[in-house]
């Protein structure tokens, strides 16, 4: 089935510094979501990519799926407090999930 | 109701004894997952149920748990026997159809504590 290796595992970051995390496959991907844990909260989405090179904006945070789409990348701009949690970009073997340990940051006031 | 809810939301328990975790998915939602989450460690899948098919459960770690789903609503996992090694929070998520271009709503967990 589809894996999908995020890095990195862990960033801290000064608050106002950039911040990216990547997803990397090594078979094509349908689709890709990517979710975010705040601390002791629970998964919640935040987009979907399915198209190749697409490119999604939320605010300070930009969605990119590759030309193959075989990667996936989340890059936050000038990074808050509010942005600390895990993010993952979950891989799936047909109706499975696997959401692996995601890429846990860390915003330093 | 609104989102997907989960009781209890703290359980503790003694080495040995049973527990049964409580999901109720989103209404109208036939997708259901549950999941497992150790202390500071990712988000282990454990059991898939799709409306009336037969379940996916070649994520649960032993023959100490299992689940079931009655009415193709309400969830229920059950954990004999726990083990100290069972102590995580036990995360349930529904998806409308489980597509994997679905949407997975998760519920706030079940925190087990094993003594």
């Amino acid at each position: 089935g589809q894996q999908v290796m995020q890095i990195p595992q862990y960033q801290h970051v000064q608050e106002g510094e950039d911040f990216t995390t990547y997803c990397n496959s090594s078979t094509t991907l349908s689709n890709i979501q990517w979710y975010k844990q705040r601390p002791g909260g629970h998964p919640v989405f935040l987009i979907q990519l399915v198209k190749s090179g697409e490119v999604k904006k939320q605010k300070r945070l930009t969605f990119q799926f590759g030309e193959a789409k075989k990667n996936s990348s989340l890059h936050i701009t000038a990074t808050q407090t509010t942005d600390v949690g895990t993010y993952f970009c979950p891989s799936n073997t047909g109706n499975q999930f696997y959401f692996g340990t995601g890429t846990s940051l860390t915003v330093i006031p | 109701g609104a989102g997907v809810s989960q009781s209890p939301s703290n359980k503790v328990t003694e080495k040995g004894k049973d527990v049964e975790l409580r999901c109720d998915p989103i209404s109208g939602h036939t997708a259901l997952y549950w999941y497992r989450q150790s202390l500071g460690q990712g988000l282990e899948f454990l059991i898939y149920f799709q409306g009336n098919s037969a379940p996916d459960k070649s994520g649960l770690p032993s023959d100490r748990f299992s689940a079931e789903r009655t009415g193709g609503s309400v969830s229920t996992l059950t954990i004999q026997r726990t083990q100290q090694e069972d102590s995580a929070v036990y995360l349930c998520a529904s998806s409308s159809i489980g597509l994997a271009t679905d949407t997975q709503y998760f519920g706030p967990g079940t925190r087990l504590t094993v003594l």
